[in-house]
């Protein structure tokens, strides 16, 4: 088992949706959680971070965190085209974790 | 752009040499991490350091690997006897502190073994 899971797509939605990623992790000592983003031959770049269960919102963004079920989430309202990149879910306890990330499009 | 800027972009060297990449942090960070990514994987961790002090190192990471952070400002990382299998983008992030503070990734250096 990888100590942070994310489908890996691709996820496709369409301009104005809602598009949701999705993450869990192994590790039930983890206290951070981050959500970055990854255009195509960049590095990443953090959307968001979330520490507390419960839901955390920035804009068109919104973290989800569920310790007891060990799984964090990133919803993107209104998706636009410049939010297709691969999404990497990262998760820190002694040391900071990454999942192989998904990758969203956004169509037109 | 972060404020974290890696040295060089990219690099391209034979079988058998060594490299070193070089990472500055942004300056009141004394944490900065070095990671390796593949293409279609997320950053694997490979070493960090607070301050000058290099706290962990990865156990899958190859003793060809060493770096060096003197007075606690840039980084350096080594590869010795360079092996094909090494090709990927090296990325350098740094934080004010561990744990619940945000790394804030540089550009990255592209290796290309041949």
């Amino acid at each position: 088992q990888k100590e942070v899971e994310q489908n890996s797509g691709p996820l496709s939605v369409p301009e104005g949706a809602i598009a949701s990623l999705n993450c869990t992790y192994s590790d039930r000592g983890s206290q951070s959680f981050f959500w970055y983003r990854q255009y195509s031959g960049k590095s990443p770049e953090l959307i968001m971070s979330i520490y507390s269960n419960g839901d955390k919102e920035d804009g068109r963004f919104t973290a989800q965190l569920n310790k007891a079920s060990q799984y964090v989430s990133l919803l993107i309202r209104d998706s636009q085209p410049s939010d297709s990149a691969t999404y990497l879910c990262a998760v820190t306890g002694n040391d900071m974790r990454f999942g192989a990330g998904t990758r969203l499009t956004v169509k037109p | 752009d972060t404020g974290v800027s890696q040295d060089p972009r990219h690099k391209i060297t034979k079988r058998g040499q060594n490299v070193t990449f070089r990472c500055d942090p942004i300056s009141e960070h004394n944490r900065l991490y070095w990671y390796r990514q593949t293409l279609g994987q997320g950053p694997e961790f490979l070493t960090y350091f607070q301050n000058e002090a290099q706290l962990e190192k990865s156990r899958l990471l190859s003793d060809r690997f060493s770096a060096e952070r003197p007075k606690g400002s840039f980084s350096t990382l080594e590869i010795q006897r360079t092996e094909q299998g090494d090709s990927a983008m090296y990325l350098c992030a740094s934080s004010l502190s561990f744990g619940a503070d945000t790394q804030y990734f540089g550009p990255g250096t592209r290796l290309t073994v041949l």
